[in-house]
């Protein structure tokens, strides 16, 4: 069965530090990943996904993912946080083999960014 | 190009009452999936319709149905509300064209239902 691991409920940064929201998956096959950020009373917006290719995957507002198959993780990283990231992230997981396009999401971790 | 639209926004029932929701995907997007999202459970996937046609099912009981429209609108309903089924429910699409299952899920702003 897939599954998708975000070990902190929680990330703390300070404004202008470097960030990083760890997530491990699990599938049979092989993953498509992805990142999507959740404010408050709004839906999921789309970050980025790793489908094929480059490891590391560049996408919106500054952010970019990892990805590591021997670790069977997909960690966001932005070099430098902005309080105006503070939000719950979520990691996401499709079967490379499955038919259809839903998601296996993880259980999400709230980024806090201080001034 | 406007975003996945879901009505109604705020809802409030009383259990053993039915719900119907909502949600109108992104132009040219035809494949649709709902998620419940809680506390306690986080995200989980209800179902997704591609072509008017149940593609993939998740791990709900029967009182949670779902249909898709020729306009690839799609509805859910609830039926025998329980106070347990109190959630954020998103619908997201993606365009699946040609069956491809590389797309991305564009979500809406999701229904708050309330049951009391």
């Amino acid at each position: 069965a897939q599954s998708v691991a975000q070990p902190e409920d929680q990330v703390n940064v300070a404004e202008g530090n470097p960030l990083t929201v760890k997530c491990t998956y699990s599938v049979s096959g092989n993953p498509y990943l992805f990142w999507y950020v959740q404010y408050p009373n709004r839906g999921l917006q789309f970050l980025l996904k790793y489908i094929t290719g480059d490891n590391l995957v560049k996408g919106s507002y500054g952010f970019e993912a990892e990805f590591n198959k021997s670790q069977t993780s997909f960690h966001l990283k932005k070099p430098s946080a902005l309080v105006s990231d503070s939000a719950l992230y979520f990691c996401a997981v499709r079967d490379m083999g499955q038919a259809g396009t839903a998601l296996i999401f993880g259980k999400g971790t709230t980024l806090s960014v201080s001034s | 190009k406007a975003g996945v639209t879901q009505t109604p926004r705020y809802l409030i029932k009383t259990r053993g009452q039915q719900v119907t929701l909502s949600c109108s995907p992104i132009s040219g997007h035809r494949s649709v999936s709902w998620y419940q999202q809680t506390p306690g459970q986080g995200l989980q996937f209800l179902f997704e319709y591609f072509s008017e046609t149940q593609r993939n099912k998740g791990n709900f009981p029967g009182r949670f149905s779902g249909r898709q429209f020729s306009n690839s609108r799609s509805e859910m309903n609830v039926s025998t509300l329980e106070l347990g089924d109190s959630a954020l429910y998103l619908c997201a699409s993606s365009r699946s064209a040609s069956g491809s299952n590389t797309d991305t899920q564009y979500f809406g702003p999701g229904t708050r239902l309330t049951v009391l």
